[in-house]
């Protein structure tokens, strides 16, 4: 199986700075069609999780744009511009390349 | 709007059996792929298993975890999808959610119903 890991697990970020997470594959995610199926979701308090980003860098409409991804093969990366309270929750990269999928161990984002 | 409702969660003792369902609205069922996820409480995300579309035969997919033990099914003229759990242990113990896989695996996510394994 593809494990996923994400750094760091706990991420206190001041209002306003930006903050960044980490997501890393053991396995390149790259399939054979081209297509990397990496995503990032957002869990706040309470809620379901809600997918921000599918396939490596795409947002998802209503996302706002403070919100943005990038990598390729093994390394991945979400990024928070500038952080807004709403922010706060807990977030997952997710490998849907190949099966099982699997998540990441969850980045607890809380404010300072 | 796409909605997921889940539905039939609830208390069952260990070696039970439980059926919860998803009903989905706001898109064409029968032509996406659906998912099934869970979280026990205070943890981190698992996937449990998939079902595809007629196109693909309805095929099914399973975690490791509960392979053999829980099973994926569909209605798409009902737009429902549904999880039979079978054998259930304490460790099953969690929200189940159902997914939508549009541009990938969970576009879309339900509410959730809580599955209790229990004596």
């Amino acid at each position: 199986d593809v494990v996923v890991s994400q750094s760091p697990l706990s991420l206190p970020v001041t209002l306003g700075q930006p903050a960044s997470i980490s997501c890393r594959s053991s396995q390149s995610l790259l399939r054979s069609d081209g297509k990397t199926y990496l995503s990032w979701f957002q869990q706040r308090p309470g809620q379901s999780p809600r997918r921000l980003i599918y396939e490596v860098s795409n947002r998802e409409s209503g996302v706002p744009d403070r919100f943005s991804a990038s990598g390729s093969g093994t390394d991945f990366t979400l990024k928070i511009s500038r952080v807004e309270a709403e922010d706060v929750g807990v977030y997952y990269c997710m490998q849907g390349s190949r099966w099982p999928g699997m998540f990441g161990q969850g980045t607890k984002v809380e404010i300072k | 709007e796409v909605q997921l409702v889940e539905s039939g969660g609830g208390l069952v003792q260990p070696g039970g059996s439980l059926r919860v369902s998803c009903a989905a609205s706001g898109f064409t069922f029968s032509d996406e792929y659906m998912d099934w996820v869970r979280q026990a409480p205070g943890k981190g995300l698992e996937w449990v298993g998939r079902i595809r579309d007629k196109s693909q035969r309805y095929s099914t997919e399973y975690a490791a975890s509960v392979k053999g033990r829980f099973s994926i099914s569909r209605d798409d003229s009902k737009n429902s999808l549904f999880l039979q759990m079978n054998s259930l242990k304490t460790e099953d113990t969690a929200v189940y959610f159902c997914t939508r896989d549009h541009r990938g695996a969970g576009e879309s996510w339900g509410q959730g119903t809580l599955v209790t394994v229990s004596s």
